[in-house]
């Protein structure tokens, strides 16, 4: 597509919840990135995947927390047991490249509100 | 380590105002900088970035940033605010990883 879909746009989850939530890079785009943005702060990096392969998860925050891309395209990042602490935005990235200079496609996230 | 400071989490400027959003930045090696905007419930656009080269960097919306390497400033600038610029605006560093640090982002208000 012509940009980085997400989906859904706004989830409401109750306290314990399991979730799930999708992205869809733009076409042909290698490197894929999932970001975590609390209220008023900037967002922080989760995880990187390159094609199919997770290369960095360090920025995931607990083992709650797990992201997939199996065929290299399409990519969800699931929460288990959710918690109020996990109340935020998650933005998804995609590059035509992980090497060098390139800015990356945001999508315009999913609003993830833990009650 | 990387890591951005942006000084004033809110700004106000009137209308055909100069436009000046700071930033600072801290990293090891020569870094990569960027600028992206942020409109409500939207996601990240990129506005500019430096890589190499030319210090000076033009963006859209009429937007440039200057790389000042001694004073590791990437500070946002833009001549004459319009209305439409009200928004967050977020530095940026990237160096040697493929993960990006962020500022907590600057509010940007344009006052008729």
């Amino acid at each position: 597509g012509a940009g980085v879909s997400q989906s859904p746009r706004y989830k409401v989850a109750k306290r314990g919840q399991d979730v799930a939530l999708r992205c869809d890079p733009i076409s042909g785009h290698v490197s894929l990135f999932w970001y975590q943005q609390a209220l008023g702060q900037g967002p922080e990096f989760l995880t990187y995947f390159q094609n199919e392969a997770q290369l960095d998860k360090s920025g995931l925050p607990s083992d709650r927390f797990f992201a997939e891309r199996p065929e290299g395209s399409v990519s969800t990042l699931k929460i288990q047991r959710t918690q109020q602490e996990d109340s935020a935005v998650y933005l998804c990235a995609s590059s035509f490249s992980g090497q060098g200079a390139y800015g990356y496609t945001f999508g315009s996230g999913t609003r993830l509100t833990v009650v | 380590a990387q890591s951005v400071t942006q000084l004033g989490s809110h700004v106000s400027v009137s209308e055909g105002a100069l436009v000046l959003l700071r930033c600072n930045y801290s990293s090891s090696v020569p870094p990569y900088l960027f600028w992206y905007v942020q409109y409500p419930n939207q996601g990240l656009q990129l506005l500019l970035k430096y890589t190499t080269g030319a210090t000076l960097v033009k963006g859209i919306n009429g937007f440039e940033a200057e790389f000042k390497k001694s004073e590791t400033s990437f500070h946002l600038t833009k001549p004459s605010a319009h209305m439409s610029d009200a928004a967050e605006y977020f530095c940026a560093v990237r160096s040697q990883g493929n993960q990006f640090y962020f500022g907590t982002g600057t509010s940007l208000t344009v006052i008729p």
